[in-house]
């Protein structure tokens, strides 16, 4: 599976959009991108996954640039509860199902 | 769907006396999966089980450590002779063979404290 490189950090404010970015240089083409989210003393909760497409949820939007090298997730109207480590992953469509290797994630904090 | 659920959900311990940890899956999953989480670090992949067969374990998973999914149900994971380095959360999570979606589904996790 493909690394990816995180944002160790960054701060938002309560009402604002977040933007995660996440980058995958070395995806590869039947990679697909996924986002987790833990909240503190929480198991990990799925966000949202994509291959190529934009894609939006309830939760969240995927931004995946064109050459698939990096991504954005976006909270668009982040809220206190939304202070989590968000975490970006690349995994193999056939393995959709199979174990995720989480790296250090992105550290988010949401301010009043 | 009630979820993946794990018991206890904190453990204390001393060092050198063996703990048990339950996770009951999602039903109808066929693959189970335990991770260990320490402070600041994100989840780290132990073992994980296709239905009652172990298919997969990680140098993580020392000889101290145990799993089983004998029914392919509920697992549990058995650390015997604790050590301090052992405080950690341990994840479980529970998926189905294929298909996309969330991929896994995790647990709330057990914390296990050895002093």
């Amino acid at each position: 599976d493909a690394k990816t490189t995180q944002p160790p950090s960054m701060d938002c404010a309560e009402g604002r959009a977040a933007n995660l970015p996440c980058n995958h240089s070395t995806i590869s083409g039947n990679e697909y991108v996924y986002w987790y989210r833990q909240i503190h003393s929480q198991g990990p909760q799925y966000i949202i996954h994509g291959l190529k497409n934009n894609e939006t949820n309830e939760m969240a939007s995927l931004i995946i640039t064109e050459d698939r090298k990096s991504s954005t997730l976006i909270l668009p109207h982040a809220t206190l509860r939304d202070t989590a480590v968000y975490y970006c992953i690349v995994l193999l469509r056939e393995a959709a199902g199979n174990k995720l290797t989480f790296g250090g994630g992105t550290r988010v904090l949401v301010k009043p | 769907d009630t979820g993946v659920s794990q018991d206890p959900r904190h453990k204390i311990t001393k060092r050198g006396q063996n703990v048990t940890f339950r996770c009951d899956p999602i039903s109808e999953h066929n693959r189970l999966y335990w991770y260990r989480q320490t402070l600041g670090q994100g989840p780290e992949f132990l073992t994980y089980f296709q239905n009652e067969a172990q298919l997969e374990k990680s140098r993580l998973l020392s000889d101290r450590f145990s799993a089983e999914r004998p029914k392919g149900s509920f697992s549990t994971l058995e650390i015997q002779r604790t050590e301090q380095g052992d405080s950690a959360m341990y994840l479980c999570a529970s998926s189905y063979l294929s298909g996309g979606g969330p991929s896994l589904y995790f647990g709330p996790g057990t914390r296990l404290t050895v002093l």
